[in-house]
């Protein structure tokens, strides 16, 4: 099945910097990378995700590249506010035919704890 | 609109007690996954559910694990004898997918969770 590892496990940065979290993944037929931010004690939001047809998306402040050759992702976080420290999860589905009708399953990363000093 | 919500937010259980968790995914939503979150780790699989019919069970612990989801809407992850291994949060999600063969993924969207407590 799918193994996802991301780095680093923790990442402090001062506000205005720049963050960047990367992931790697082992199964080639995954399509879909979404990325999620988890607050204490909240559930997981979707920040920005991509799909295996793109190599690069934008918004705002947050982009997120796709090598799918090397089988690597990345999120980056760009003049960092104290509202982004958060928990970040990086995740990668492979689609899964399920009556005819693709689902993909996440397999998560072990999370980047994210901490914005003022 | 109303997200996915999940009820309660909170059980503490004596081991050995059953346990139900309910999971009201959003309107309309044909996708619904279960999802096992321990203390400082990523949500991992569980199972999952397209309408009433469960495609995939394939993460479920052991076989003290039950989930239903019988009008295709709102789901219940049960838990049988708890352990105390079994405290983590439990995470539910849903989809909205369209029909046909080998679309891309549909965002999922997680509910806010139950965290469970086995003593």
């Amino acid at each position: 099945g799918e193994n996802v590892e991301q780095h680093p496990s923790t990442l402090s940065v001062q506000e205005g910097d720049s963050a960047v979290i990367k992931c790697t993944y082992s199964d080639s037929a995954s399509n879909y990378f979404p990325w999620y931010k988890q607050e204490l004690g909240k559930r997981p939001q979707l920040i920005i995700d991509i799909r295996s047809n793109v190599g690069e998306k934008k918004d705002q402040r947050i982009a997120v590249t796709l090598n799918k050759t090397a089988k690597h992702f990345s999120l980056h976080i760009t003049e960092t506010q104290p509202e982004d420290s958060a928990v970040y999860f990086c995740a990668a589905a492979s689609p899964s035919n399920a009556g005819g009708t693709s689902y993909g399953k996440l397999t998560f990363g072990q999370g980047t704890i994210l901490t914005v000093h003022p | 609109g109303a997200g996915v919500s999940q009820s309660p937010r909170y059980k503490v259980a004596k081991r050995g007690q059953d346990v139900a968790l309910r999971c009201d995914p959003i309107s309309g939503h044909v996708s619904l996954f279960w999802y096992q979150q321990a203390l400082g780790q990523g949500p991992e699989f569980l199972t999952y559910f397209q309408n009433e019919a469960q495609l995939d069970k394939s993460g479920l612990p052991s076989d003290r694990f039950f989930a239903e989801r019988p009008e295709g809407s709102v789901s219940t992850l049960k838990i049988q004898r708890t352990q105390q291994e079994d405290s983590a949060v439990y995470l539910c999600a849903s989809s909205l997918v369209t029909s046909g063969r080998w679309r891309s993924t549909d965002t999922q969207y997680f509910g806010p969770g139950t965290r469970l407590t086995v003593l």
